[in-house]
């Protein structure tokens, strides 16, 4: 079945810096891949979605890439700040209804 | 943007009693929606997929007799927990999709918390 990982479970960074989250999945080839934001006690609020012929996608600060040999995701957040301090999600499809699957997801603490 | 609404926004109840959760797409027409579990420090699963007019495809593992969904129409979609356990206290979250397209972004509610004492 399919299985996908979000590695760190937290990222403390200062505020300024670029944070990177890393999402890796298994024994599927998604059609797409899908970044959420979520805050505490909150649904996910849809960020980018990647698709599988996309190597990357920016918007504003945002930026994902898409390996799909190396069945890999990365999502960059750049001149970090406070505001951005909440859990990332990646989410695939699994072909199936636009059905997803998520990460566990990746708490962001950016400091001032 | 498209808003998703759920309601209550919480709910405390008493073992062995019934809990509705509803869903509502405000702003569009959504031909199916999802509804997820998410425990702390857990990510969603996902329970079901409704699509409007049809029955609901559960996922492996979910009674389809202890969470009854009903997709009545192309805005409103609701979970209804039978028979609540303690064990059923969980983060419920629903989601909506504007078309059956596979590219589509899911829109999500704000979440139900629902604790059963």
């Amino acid at each position: 079945s399919q299985k996908i990982e979000q590695n760190s479970e937290a990222l403390n960074i200062q505020e300024g810096k670029t944070a990177t989250l890393t999402c890796n999945y298994t024994n599927y080839s998604p059609a797409y891949l899908q970044w959420y934001r979520q805050d505490p006690g909150r649904g996910p609020v849809f960020l980018l979605l990647i698709r599988e012929n996309e190597k990357e996608k920016r918007k504003e600060r945002l930026k994902v890439t898409f390996d799909t040999t190396l069945k890999q995701s990365l999502f960059h957040i750049t001149a970090s700040q406070p505001a951005d301090s909440a859990t990332y999600l990646c989410a695939l499809e699994t072909g199936s209804q636009g059905n997803l699957i998520f990460g566990k997801g990746t708490k962001l603490s950016v400091k001032p | 943007g498209a808003v998703v609404s759920q309601h209550p926004s919480w709910v405390i109840c008493k073992s062995g009693t019934s809990v509705k959760i509803e869903c509502r797409s405000l702003d569009f027409q959504a031909t199916t929606m999802f509804w997820y579990r998410q425990f702390p420090k857990q990510s969603l699963m996902l329970m079901a997929t409704s699509n409007e007019g049809s029955k609901a495809t559960y996922e492996q593992g979910v009674e389809k007799d202890k969470f009854l969904i009903n997709h009545a129409s192309l805005t409103l979609s609701t979970l209804t927990v039978t028979s609540a356990h303690p064990e059923d206290s969980s983060f419920y979250i629903c989601s909506a999709s504007p078309s059956m397209s596979s590219y589509n972004e899911q829109f999500f509610g704000p979440g139900t918390r629902l604790t059963v004492l």
